[in-house]
């Protein structure tokens, strides 16, 4: 089955202690990326990667890491967790070819609470 | 003023009425125009997608876009309970390989027996 998993689904840390939220994707995509989803905000592009190795900025890059060692994974790492970073987020992926946009697939979530 | 303005709702509907959702926004670059529907506790799924002007149309859903207003719709005819769901529009510029994707907010759709 293609599919997009994440996790932890649900996590509770406390402000400054370094967490790491785990994408992978079995569907040989190419490009991946990272939203966060907030209430009244909708989702917002956190980074993306077009491939192994090629990484870049979204929207709402601060506080965010990423890296892409491999094509199937995708880790999104918080260094210094703080409450403003408390938020739902979601992974992303789709081929490079074929029509834009078309075979985009999310992730289930990962809701984050930071104290 | 943000790029992409979408109403959150909740909006409430009797099954099988018509339902109407629409968003707005002001970047006149964008080409891409998608709804993606999104149960509760799960991620968003692609529903439908337009590229530039026109209408498109899949079983009980039909998208429309109209550049020249700025505003893109979706439309649900014969709508049942299982589309009750938050429904949230995106849309691109050309920058195909970028991927910026700008969301809407979201509408919150209920549909009761």
């Amino acid at each position: 089955e293609a599919q997009v998993t994440q996790n932890p689904r649900y996590l509770i840390t406390v402000t400054g202690k370094k967490l790491t939220v785990t994408c992978s994707q079995n569907m040989n995509h190419e490009y991946m990326s990272w939203y966060r989803q907030d209430p009244g905000l909708g989702l917002r592009q956190i980074y993306y990667s077009m491939n192994v190795e090629v990484t870049d900025k979204g929207d709402v890059p601060e506080g965010y890491k990423v890296s892409r060692k491999e094509k199937r994974n995708f880790p999104l790492i918080l260094e210094s967790p703080s409450p403003n970073q408390t938020s739902l987020y979601f992974c992303a992926s789709r081929r490079l070819a074929g029509t834009f946009q078309e075979t985009q697939y999310f992730g289930p979530g990962t809701r984050l609470l930071v104290l | 003023q943000k790029e992409v303005e979408q109403d959150p709702g909740p909006l409430s509907v009797p099954e099988g009425a018509i339902v109407s959702l629409n968003c707005t926004y002001s970047n006149s670059a964008f080409q891409y125009f998608m709804w993606y529907r999104q149960y509760s506790r799960k991620g968003p799924e692609l529903l439908m997608y337009t590229y530039s002007s026109g209408n498109k149309e899949d079983g009980r859903f039909t998208a429309q876009v109209d550049k020249s207003s700025k505003y893109i719709s979706l439309f649900i005819r014969d709508s049942q309970p299982s589309d009750s769901a938050t429904y949230l529009c995106a849309m691109s510029d050309k920058s195909y390989n970028t991927d910026k994707l700008i969301f809407g907010t979201g509408t919150r759709l209920q549909v009761f027996p």
